[in-house]
């Protein structure tokens, strides 16, 4: 049963326009929300965080919004660059609980010049 | 500093045989996670340990799965007896309790 879902397994986007990467969760409790990055043969690297006090969070081209009521969080890539093709994960967690990460299955992002 | 360090990085086993995977957590860190990647269900959490102590062990698939982490700067995660079906990429991280945890590069596990 997953918690957390990323129902695109896959997206590719132009270099220079907006990626947009989706996922939902089930788990009403969940009120810290992340997203990592992981590059082939690598391990994931966090890449920007949620708390649900806030509906956006902003980190230069990478930005999340959350949607408490839908139960949906988006990260957006403005503008997409070649460097950011890589596997995209979304992971929620309790607040009180941050060491205990639920992801989903990832969605790979494919920027093409 | 190095990162969190996995060894080996590739391992080919035949069914039924034994499996050690091992992580040197970044120097300081004081928790330690277990997950494994697979197509369909992404990252699953397998167990982690706060100061050498396992916390949650609720992702542990079943028995034939152990972890320990003797002291601060070492774990393991064993399987035995290996089934093709634990085909995947075994990942460790680390991190201060409840801060940003870092991955290691992985071990990807072919059970034949």
């Amino acid at each position: 049963d997953q918690q957390v879902k990323q129902n695109s397994p896959s997206l590719s986007v132009q270099e220079g326009r907006i990626s947009i990467l989706n996922c939902d969760y089930t788990n009403s409790m969940f009120d810290y929300f992340l997203w990592y990055k992981k590059y082939p043969a690598e391990g994931p690297t966090f890449l920007i965080s949620i708390s649900s006090i806030k509906d956006k969070n902003e980190d230069g081209r990478f930005t999340v919004f959350l949607n408490k009521s839908a139960k949906h969080l988006s990260l957006h890539i403005v503008p997409s660059q070649p460097g950011d093709s890589a596997v995209y994960f979304c992971a929620a967690s309790l607040l009180y609980n941050t060491d205990k990460l639920i992801f989903g299955t990832g969605t790979r992002l494919q920027v093409f010049p | 500093d190095a990162g969190v360090i996995q060894s080996p990085r590739h391992e080919v086993t035949e069914m039924g045989q034994e499996v050690t995977l091992r992580c040197k957590p970044i120097s300081g860190h004081n928790s330690l996670f277990w997950y494994r990647q697979t197509m369909m269900r992404g990252l699953e959490l397998l167990i982690y340990f706060n100061n050498n102590v396992p916390i949650d062990d609720s992702g542990m698939p079943e028995d034939r799965f152990s972890a320990k982490m003797p002291n601060a700067s070492f774990s393991t995660l064993k399987i035995q007896p290996s089934e093709p079906r634990d085909s995947a990429v075994y990942f460790c991280a680390s991190s201060f309790v409840q801060e940003t945890q870092y991955f290691g590069p992985g071990t990807r596990l072919l059970v034949l």
